[in-house]
């Protein structure tokens, strides 16, 4: 049973700032928060992990909040070519290697012209 | 970020044969690897999770002696799919991650289409 809920589908247009929230009720004290791209035909790319408050990077924006339970993902400006499922997922490292990350469905976001 | 490869990006076998996909960490050792398969519009699904030095653990459902694992080195995991049949062709996807860090790296996943 995946860990995590998304919305199954987004559209946006070019040029708009896209926000895709994930519900994590059962988020483990250890666990981290990822968001995963992933294009037709490729393997899931990263684009950003955090564990509480905001995180930031080049290429988008992470918002938790103090009870984890949920968190925002955040494109700013986004484009045609961020068309692309998005998938939000909770797990920590362990001792002897690492917790399973059990991917849930996913948001599919469309960038329109 | 980490690199994770796979080989081959596409097979395409008979059915009845064998097939053996390769996943590497390219600049990180990884005691621990995942197998996941992913039908067409659909999500990924976890098949396995594949233990340097030891045997694998199987997702409920999945056969361990059709999906055979191998992880004989600390940036080499295996998966053979034995005697493949037409409804085992599917993007098969792998996933590792550094030592002591809670990010996980995807492969850039395997076609396998059985005939």
């Amino acid at each position: 049973l995946a860990k995590t809920t998304q919305p199954i589908s987004m559209d946006s247009y070019e040029g708009q700032e896209v926000n895709i929230t994930c519900s994590h009720n059962n988020i483990a004290t250890n666990d981290y928060i990822t968001w995963y791209q992933q294009f037709p035909s490729q393997g899931p790319r990263f684009i950003i992990q955090g564990y509480k408050t905001k995180v930031k990077n080049e290429v988008a924006s992470l918002f938790i909040p103090a009870d984890r339970k949920s968190s925002t993902l955040s494109l700013p400006r986004v484009s045609l070519s961020d068309t692309a499922v998005y998938y939000c997922l909770v797990g920590a490292s362990d001792y002897g290697g690492y917790n399973k990350l059990i991917f849930g469905a996913g948001t599919r976001l469309a960038v329109h012209p | 970020g980490a690199v994770v490869s796979q080989h081959p990006s596409w097979v395409i076998c008979k059915s009845g044969t064998s097939v053996k996909i390769e996943c590497r960490s390219l600049d990180f050792q990884a005691t621990t690897m995942f197998w996941y398969r992913q039908f067409p519009k659909q999500s990924l699904m976890l098949m396995a999770t594949s233990n340097e030095g030891s045997k694998a653990t199987y997702e409920q459902g999945v056969e361990k002696d059709k999906f055979l694992i191998n992880h004989a080195s600390l940036t080499l995991s295996t998966l053979t799919v034995t005697s493949a049949h037409p409804e085992d062709s599917s993007f098969y996807i792998c996933s590792a991650g550094p030592r002591r860090s809670d990010t996980q790296y995807f492969g850039p996943g395997t076609r396998l289409t059985v005939l």
